[in-house]
């Protein structure tokens, strides 16, 4: 089965430019988690989607925002870039949100990422 | 707050050597606890995974992880490393609450192996 793909790979942009990102998650997989990673903060929980809600939202700005799309595709979109938010975005998606209303915790399969690089 | 901690950032061993890298977290209540694996120029994989049960868990590729809940700890191991083995590793923990969770992510460790 096919793994959680993310697109573009790369992406340049300046500062002040919005920037979309989309991830695919497994076939059957409802749940799509969004992180980034950095040198130095490591990775960072920025929020959960299941079925089209966001469940869960880490520590970000409200620059940063996403969606989810009744076929499970998740898209974050970040507005008004700044220098520091270069980095790695992380999307991971699961058969379902971690905890919420379950007694058990899923695993979560990670796509390649997008390296975002902000001038 | 709740806190993943990895110790050793770097660790360097030669192969056929022992490998334990510790994890440990702050959180008293429910969590289920992963470690993660990022070779070079590959996406994160999941190395073995604790929710319940036998506290000693076995992952894949000769790993295995013990869960000693009064040391809040989940420390990876392997008894004899092999040079691919290199990559960085990370500790995860889901913290769950009544109606939600989160993940935590250590700051990884990572490890060359000398061959």
């Amino acid at each position: 089965k096919a793994g959680v793909t993310q697109t573009p790979r790369y992406l340049i942009k300046t500062r002040g430019q919005q920037v979309t990102l989309s991830c695919s998650p497994i076939s059957g997989h409802r749940s799509v988690s969004w992180y980034q990673q950095t040198p130095g903060q490591g990775l960072q929980f920025l929020f959960e989607y299941f079925s089209e809600t966001q469940r869960n939202k880490g520590n970000f700005p409200g620059r940063f925002s996403g969606r989810q799309f009744s076929n499970s595709r998740s898209e974050m979109n970040v507005s008004t870039l700044e220098l520091g938010d270069s980095a790695l975005y992380l999307c991971a998606s699961s058969r379902m949100v971690s905890g919420w209303g379950s007694t058990s915790t899923d695993t979560q399969y990670f796509g390649p990422g997008t390296r975002l690089t902000v001038l | 707050a709740q806190s993943v901690s990895q110790h050793n950032h770097h660790v360097i061993l030669s192969e056929a050597a022992s490998l334990e890298l510790g994890c440990n977290y702050s959180y008293g209540g429910t969590v289920n606890l992963f470690w993660y694996v990022q070779y070079p120029g590959q996406h994160l994989q999941l190395l073995l995974k604790y929710f319940s049960g036998d506290p000693l868990v076995k992952g894949i590729k000769g790993f295995e992880a013990e869960f000693i809940k009064s040391k809040f700890s989940f420390n990876l191991r392997k008894p004899s490393v092999q040079w691919s083995d290199t990559a960085e590793y990370f500790c995860a923990v889901n913290v769950r609450y009544s109606s939600a969770s989160k993940i935590i992510f250590g700051s990884g460790t990572r490890l060359s192996i000398r061959p």
